[in-house]
């Protein structure tokens, strides 16, 4: 059972260059979640899924997009990336009210 | 709105010590509680949780309660191990808020032999 699958591990990117971070769940989730983790400020959530073809905007959701693909897949997509943005990026889901970690994406953007 | 406070780290011990991780919260309704726990350069994953007052999360040595008079769910262990070594997060999930988690900032905690 695989779980939240995260896609790349580590990346680093020019600024004004754009990427696509992937998120698969196999557990037929139907919320799913992007974070970004920072030294000292804990987790921020940038948006959420409730459900397939539903998004909303999280805390900070200035300079991503998302896309809920189908109910397994959920991208997380910079269109032209900033320094500010260099984080550990996770996806999570959840059915009810416990949720699940994907191993995190660490990017860099110089 | 809905809050979760808990302790700053670092938290350093020696093996053995006993553990405390002190977490309050702020939330309208009945709330349910988690600990999550990091190890280095992984994901989360859920260590413990409690869905009602009083209710005792545990898993592998660590518990916490839930108190709602005092709105609090601290963590505790009784005895360390150098494998501990990791950050901790308290989060709440509540109706309120489409039950999305609100988290803490997470507690690091190293484990000295």
């Amino acid at each position: 059972n695989a779980g939240v699958t995260q896609t790349p591990k580590f990346q680093v990117l020019k600024t004004g260059q754009s990427m696509t971070l992937q998120c698969a769940q196999d557990m037929n989730h139907n919320s799913m979640y992007w974070y970004r983790q920072d030294p000292g400020m804990g987790l921020r959530l940038i948006y959420y899924s409730a459900s397939e073809g539903t998004t909303d905007k999280g805390e900070v959701p200035n300079g991503y997009n998302v896309s809920r693909l189908n109910k397994r897949e959920f991208s997380l997509r910079l269109e032209s990336a900033a320094p500010s943005q260099t984080s550990v990026y996770f996806c999570a889901s959840s059915a009810n009210t416990e949720a699940f970690f994907g191993q995190g994406t660490r990017l860099t953007v110089v | 709105g809905n809050s979760v406070t808990q302790m700053e780290g670092p938290v350093t011990l020696s093996e053995e010590a006993f553990l405390t991780i002190n977490c309050t919260y702020t939330a309208t309704g009945y709330p349910s509680l988690f600990w999550y726990v990091q190890y280095p350069g992984e994901g989360l994953q859920l260590l413990l949780k409690a869905t009602k007052a009083d209710d005792k999360g545990s898993n592998k040595g660590f518990e916490a309660t839930y108190r709602k008079e005092t709105t609090s769910f601290h963590l505790e262990k009784g005895s360390v191990q150098v494998s501990d070594s990791a950050v901790y997060f308290c989060a709440l999930s509540a109706w309120g808020n489409n039950r999305k988690l609100i988290w803490g900032l997470g507690t690091s905690l190293a484990v000295n032999p």
